[in-house]
């Protein structure tokens, strides 16, 4: 069964440095989250694609955040530089279209720790 | 603004017993519904959504549009039921997704 594919798995980082985070959705799947789940929260979505196209990044620290998916395949996350407050669960969803209740299905997620 | 509520974060039944986790959701339209789940060490995934009207490993969830609720529901709970749960939402004809902030549910034998 496909599944969508994170990594790395973990990531410590002191502050001020750049980390990135990259994902590989479901085959096919034309439609791209990442989410930001910080300890005892729900997921926040960061940011949203349609393809190669952000649909979605109203809640993107776009100071220090940026993500791409070039081909409308695979996709990165990056922070330049992380701050302490970076420090979360970012999980990565895809799924077959973004509107109309389509279900995500979600990757492992990268535990990030920034010291 | 679309919001999901979800009251309890810890909610402990005894094996056996029902099962009842809250979800309210503020949206001017009609959106769509889900629950997720998230089991030890699993990645978080679907347990049901509203539109298929279906029932999974015993569990239902009834649209209460005058409520703005979204109830997860089982008659009788069991100890695999133990999870992280998840409502969500999206609005009609929108991209925008919102979860809950989660409800971890604890079945004791």
């Amino acid at each position: 069964e496909a599944e969508v594919a994170q990594s790395p798995r973990y990531k410590i980082t002191e502050k001020s440095q750049a980390v990135a985070f990259w994902c590989d959705p479901i085959s096919g799947h034309a439609t791209l989250y990442w989410y930001r789940q910080i300890l005892g929260q729900g997921p926040e979505l960061l940011v949203q694609f349609q393809d190669e196209s952000v649909v979605d990044d109203s809640q993107l620290p776009k100071d220090r955040f940026s993500a791409e998916r070039l081909k409308g395949v695979d996709s990165t996350l990056k922070i330049q530089p992380a701050e302490l407050g970076d420090s979360a669960m970012y999980l990565c969803a895809s799924s077959l279209s973004g509107s109309g209740g389509y279900t995500q299905y979600f990757g492992p997620g990268t535990r990030l720790t920034v010291l | 603004a679309q919001r999901v509520t979800q009251p309890e974060k810890l909610l402990s039944v005894f094996k056996g017993a029902p099962v009842e986790l809250k979800c309210n959701y503020s949206y001017s339209g009609s959106p769509e519904l889900f629950w997720y789940v998230q089991y030890s060490r699993q990645r978080l995934q679907l347990l049901l959504r509203h539109i298929s009207r279906e029932s999974i490993k015993g569990f239902t969830a009834d649209l209460n549009k005058g409520e703005t609720s979204f109830h997860l529901k089982k008659p009788f709970a069991q100890e695999e039921d133990s999870a992280m749960y998840y409502c969500a939402s999206q609005g009609a004809g929108t991209y925008k997704y919102i979860f809950g902030t989660g409800t971890r549910l604890k079945v004791l034998a």
